[in-house]
């Protein structure tokens, strides 16, 4: 059964960097052909897509956030981490790491961690 | 960007309504969308992808079709668990979700 865990701090400040780790359990971030997203919801709000990665390591990221985000690979520690650079307070929101499935259902994500919230002030 | 638009963004209904939730795309995903219901505290669980292929698990009175870009969700026989939030989800090109159907007890 695999599990996702967020973690990484619940404050950060304006114009500083967002830093969040997803640990996977249950399963490999490298194998099984699984891609890796991390999305996001501003409290009361409806759900962004922040970008993904692959199990070999190529990323996609939401156009709107691409000049601010990066995704990668903690292949020894079998986890993913998301950095969003240069935040402000619209950035505030609980943070998900989910796994897409594959097939038919590669891009739609069957297996989602509990969230993180991050608010962005100083 | 693909923009996905929901309808109606509250749905009241009763325990044993069937109820239907429309997503429209802003360009044509072929069958590449997916449903999700989110319960307030909780993340989202998966229940239909390509349009009308339901989830492991997910009870048979949730159902989906639709393609290109008119998408329905149908929900049979309410239960008191269904009560929750829907979003649809494009996976066609990059992702984006609608902007959720809250679905409440009348």
């Amino acid at each position: 059964q695999v599990q996702l865990q967020e973690s990484g701090p619940g404050l950060v400040k304006p114009s500083e960097t967002l830093s969040l780790t997803c640990s996977v359990s249950g399963g490999s971030v490298t194998s099984d052909n699984f891609h890796w997203s991390w999305i996001r919801q501003p409290p009361g709000k409806g759900l962004e897509w922040i970008g993904s990665i692959s199990y070999s390591g190529t990323t996609n990221y939401n156009p709107s956030l691409k000049s601010r985000v990066t995704i990668s690979p903690d292949t020894s520690k079998n986890r993913f981490s998301l950095k969003l650079h240069s935040v402000t307070a619209a950035d505030t929101a609980l943070y998900y790491c989910a796994r897409e499935g594959y097939g038919d259902s590669r891009g739609a994500f069957d297996i989602w961690g509990q969230g993180t919230m991050v608010t962005v002030s100083s | 960007d693909i923009q996905m638009t929901q309808s109606p963004s509250t749905l009241s209904a009763s325990v044993g309504d069937t109820v239907t939730i429309a997503c429209r795309a802003s360009q044509s995903l072929g069958s590449w969308l997916a449903w999700y219901q989110q319960k307030p505290g909780k993340a989202p669980e998966l229940l239909i992808y390509k349009a009308s292929t339901l989830e492991s698990g997910v009870p048979s009175r949730f159902s989906g079709s639709g393609s290109g870009t008119e998408f329905t969700l149908t929900i049979t026989s309410l239960q008191p668990d269904d009560f929750a939030t829907y979003y649809c989800q494009q996976y066609n090109i990059y992702s984006s979700f609608g902007q959720g159907t809250r679905l409440e007890i009348k």
